[in-house]
């Protein structure tokens, strides 16, 4: 019944590393969101995607970058890992247009350290 | 900026019931968000309020005012699966999602 896959939970990387998140949904949604969560502050949007090949910065796009290669599948990369992106790492994903509640299915989160 | 308050931990008695509110200062309004996340879990979806008034689901009910930038979220009949986080976001004129911090409820037998 898994609708919104990440595929780590759990990963140690070492600063300067290139690190791939990925995350696929089996909705047909339109929507792919990445946001991070972090200790004492609300979900920060770090990309989005309304659909195939598009992709919109979020409020912090920096160090990081996106891939929507195909629908159901959105990536995020990190060129260089560093200490301060140590987070947990949401995937969202929603039906598209405007209007209605659009509400959003998350992954279960991958967990990211940065030695 | 752009704001949404909401208190960080809220201790409540199983069988009670709790109300967590939720302020906000947006650009724009356009529909206020509760979630509900588990400790290590992915955020699952609660409510959804746009227009004034209660909107109510089972034990859990939502409540919004948009004149004064203020929702609540009322949990009835609480069992110790309700421990878990809630989070509010308000989603603003350009149709994005600002999310409060959340506030922690526990509940003790």
């Amino acid at each position: 019944d898994v609708k919104v896959t990440q595929s780590s939970r759990y990963l140690v990387k070492r600063t300067g590393e290139k690190v791939f998140l990925e995350c696929v949904q089996d909705m047909d949604h339109e929507n792919m969101f990445w946001y991070r969560q972090d200790p004492g502050l609300g979900l920060r949007l770090i990309y989005f995607s309304y659909d195939v090949k598009m992709k919109e910065k979020g409020d912090i796009p920096e160090g990081y970058s996106v891939s929507r290669e195909k629908k159901e599948r959105f990536s995020l990369i990190l060129e260089s890992a560093s200490t301060n992106q140590t987070s947990m790492y949401l995937c969202a994903s929603s039906t598209g247009g405007a209007s209605g509640a659009n509400v959003l299915t998350f992954g279960a989160g991958s967990r990211l350290t940065v030695l | 900026g752009q704001n949404i308050d909401q208190p960080t931990e809220m201790t409540a008695t199983e069988g009670a019931i709790v109300q967590i509110n939720c302020t906000y200062q947006t650009s724009g309004f356009n529909g206020l968000f509760w979630y509900q996340q588990h400790a290590g879990e992915a955020p699952t979806f609660l409510s959804y309020n746009v227009l004034d008034g209660l909107e109510e689901k089972g034990r859990f009910s939502s409540f919004l005012s948009r004149s004064k930038g203020y929702s609540y979220l009322l949990l009835k009949e609480l069992q110790m699966k309700d421990s878990a986080s809630y989070l509010c976001a308000v989603r603003d004129s350009n149709y994005q999602l600002i999310w409060g911090a959340g506030t922690k409820l526990i509940i003790k037998p």
